[in-house]
């Protein structure tokens, strides 16, 4: 089971908006209503932001929005702060085992 | 308030075993849907391994399959990991981590704990 795929990197200044990809296949992001998305700071547990693509957990700003096209899931930040730095990882249900991680999106904030 | 906390982790020669251990309290744990999933050093997460409320229903990542071995304990609140043929690629930190009410996602997470393999 291949990784999902997510840039390596994004960057954006205070206030502004980011967008993070996910891309995947039909057996994954695609055929499923099962994204996830999870922020980690350094040396910290990742933490759950968005799950079935676009619902926010109890508590998580309402700066953070998702949404998915296709084999595509996205993950938008807006009004962007200092405290947003850090790694992002989407996930999705898969038929072939349970779930499957992308690759990790490190977020500056300039 | 949820708290997991996994135990059992440290420095193993390959080919050795190790077992993980992960306590959970404030929530009913046996009725919850349990994982485990890994971090490389460096490196993005990796899900291991999935259990049901009752142990019916038990998934491996196929980097782990026939190597390691998920189980629970509900009347202890505990979730174990049993890894066996440990290999260098498998040195990471290990968390155990709840089933939200999500598809698959995973709503709390334990701090972790670190597995080295290596002679």
């Amino acid at each position: 089971q291949s990784a999902l795929t997510q840039p390596a990197s994004v960057s954006g200044s205070p206030g502004q908006s980011i967008t993070i990809s996910c891309t995947g296949t039909r057996s994954d992001v695609g055929g499923y209503n099962y994204v996830s998305w999870y922020q980690q700071h350094p040396g910290k547990a990742p933490k759950l932001m968005i799950y079935d693509v676009s619902d926010r957990p109890s508590g998580v700003s309402n700066r953070f929005s998702g949404s998915k096209s296709g084999n595509t899931a996205s993950l938008t930040i807006s009004g962007l702060q200092a405290e947003d730095e850090g790694d992002y990882y989407c996930s999705s249900y898969t038929s072939s085992t349970y779930v499957v991680f992308g690759g990790g999106t490190k977020l500056t904030v300039l | 308030e949820v708290q997991l906390v996994e135990s059992g982790g440290g420095l193993v020669q390959p080919g050795g075993s190790l077992r993980l251990s992960c306590a959970a309290s404030g929530f009913t744990f046996s009725t919850y849907i349990m994982n485990w999933v890994r971090q490389a050093p460096g490196k993005g997460l990796e899900w291991v391994s999935y259990i049901s409320s009752s142990s019916s229903t038990i998934y491996y990542a196929d980097s782990v399959k026939g190597r390691f071995t998920i189980s629970r304990d509900n009347a202890k609140n505990s979730l174990y990991l049993q890894m066996n043929s440990l290999r260098a690629e498998d040195t990471a930190v290990y968390y155990c981590a709840r089933k939200g009410v999500g598809g698959a996602s995973f709503d709390y997470w334990g701090q972790g704990i670190p597995v080295t393999v290596s002679s």
